[in-house]
């Protein structure tokens, strides 16, 4: 079982859709959580991280963490063609960075 | 403000030629340093990681190798590249005190 698990899409929304992108992971020592937001050929760019259970809010970006189910959630609102790449989830342990293999969202105008 | 640089950003390399990527990081001090190969639909897997100065964790078994002469300097190298290394390598720094890993802009590899 690997210890990130993210589902790669594709997925293809509307403009304006809300976006729902989750991950879950099997490690309890994770504590630190991470959305980064990739465009082809390019390196991922943070969006939002978060170490505690609940909501973060960013814009239209939300992030949401359930410790308890071991279950985070990006929500983007509004959301924009420019929106259109690869999101990736990542947890920290340590040194160490836990990545998923990130979902591919397509937002058309 | 922290920025990381990699080059080149793309390169395309005979089977058997040698391959250096460079990566180097801007304000800060003693960062942990780390590469990574991304393929399609596998996510990013980590080859190397450095805590320190000459300080080298690898990962993955393969014919690269990395190095770190300086603080804030990576090297990623291949003596004999194969058509395996092809693919696009990320080079990412973080401190234990910033809980979050910044990449660079990555390195597309072809190897024919």
């Amino acid at each position: 079982q690997k210890e990130v698990e993210q589902d790669p899409g594709p997925l293809s929304v509307p403009e304006g859709a809300i976006v729902s992108l989750n991950c879950t992971y099997s490690n309890s020592a994770f504590q630190y959580f991470m959305w980064y937001r990739q465009y082809s050929r390019k390196g991922p760019e943070l969006l939002m991280y978060t170490y505690s259970s609940g909501n973060k809010e960013d814009g239209r970006f939300t992030a949401q963490v359930d410790k308890s189910s071991k279950y985070i959630s990006l929500f983007i609102r509004d959301s924009q063609p420019s929106d259109s790449a690869t999101y990736l989830c990542a947890m920290r342990s340590g040194n160490q960075f836990y990545f998923g293999t990130g979902t591919s969202l397509t937002v058309i105008p | 403000s922290q920025t990381i640089h990699q080059w080149p950003a793309t390169l395309v390399q005979p089977v058997g030629s040698p391959l250096s990527l460079e990566c180097t990081v801007e304000g800060t001090s003693n960062p942990n340093l780390y590469w990574y190969r991304q393929a399609a639909g596998r996510g990013l897997q980590l080859l190397f990681y450095s805590v320190g100065i000459g300080q080298i964790s690898s990962e993955v078994p393969q014919n690269l190798s990395a190095s770190r002469p300086q603080d804030r300097q990576f090297i990623l190298s291949s003596k004999k590249l194969l058509l395996s290394d092809s693919g696009f390598y990320l080079c990412a720094w973080s401190t234990p005190w910033i809980n979050t890993i910044y990449f660079g802009e990555g390195s597309w590899l072809t190897v024919v």
